[in-house]
């Protein structure tokens, strides 16, 4: 079947320092992937995506690689800030074959140390 | 108002209530979803609207009867729910479905005794 999984649950950077969060996934047919970032109390708040003709984009601040070789997906935080500690999810969608539905992974807490 | 609004916050209903949960979307968005979030698990879709038909019932216990009335309004109905039914639950709508990223509301925290 199909998963999305989080290689870890929990992260804790420095202030200042890059932070990169990893994904897997299993469904080779997935090309659609989305990084969310849920602070406590709030729902998902969307931050970057990525089709599957591309291997990266770049927004401010973040970079979203994916490498569909190995189906690993990383986000990249540069310079990340207090304000960045949340749970951040990955999420892939198999549009042909799933009509868009996204499948989540279990999330990544990230903490932030001033 | 802008985005994706939910209402109540904050639900707590006995296992014989019936209640209902609120959304609205201001973006213009043709699809919106219904997801159930509950403690170390990842998020799980229960219901798809595109254009005000459900396209998606992802295998949800009747107990939860969804509502569209218009591309804007969301409802999701609930009645004689499980104590294991606590969860957050979110609504979330986009431009169209596809290859769109998904924008949510805060969510509904229900605690069903």
């Amino acid at each position: 079947g199909e998963s999305v999984g989080l290689h870890l649950p929990t992260l804790s950077v420095q202030e200042g320092d890059n932070s990169i969060i990893n994904c897997a996934y299993s469904n080779s047919a997935s090309d659609y992937f989305i990084w969310y970032k849920q602070e406590s109390g709030k729902g998902p708040q969307f931050i970057i995506d990525i089709r599957s003709n591309m291997d990266k984009r770049q927004g401010q601040r973040v970079t979203v690689l994916l490498n569909k070789t190995v189906k690993h997906l990383s986000l990249q935080i540069a310079a990340t800030q207090p304000g960045d500690s949340a749970v951040y999810f990955c999420a892939e969608s198999d549009f042909e074959n799933q009509g868009g539905k996204l499948i989540f992974g279990q999330g990544t807490e990230l903490s932030v140390k001033p | 108002e802008t985005g994706v609004t939910q209402t109540p916050r904050h639900l707590v209903m006995g296992m014989t209530n019936k209640k209902s949960l609120k959304c609205e979307q201001h973006l213009g968005h043709n699809a919106m979803y219904w997801y159930k979030q509950s403690a170390k698990k990842p998020l799980e879709l229960m219901f798809v609207y595109s254009l005000e038909e459900r396209v998606e019932n992802n295998s949800v216990p009747s107990r939860f009867s969804p509502e569209c009335p218009n591309s804007s309004h969301l409802f999701l109905h609930l009645h004689t729910l499980q104590p294991e039914d606590s969860a957050l639950y979110l609504c979330a709508s986009s431009h169209r479905l596809g290859k769109y990223e998904q924008f949510f509301g805060p969510g509904t925290r229900l605690t069903v005794l």
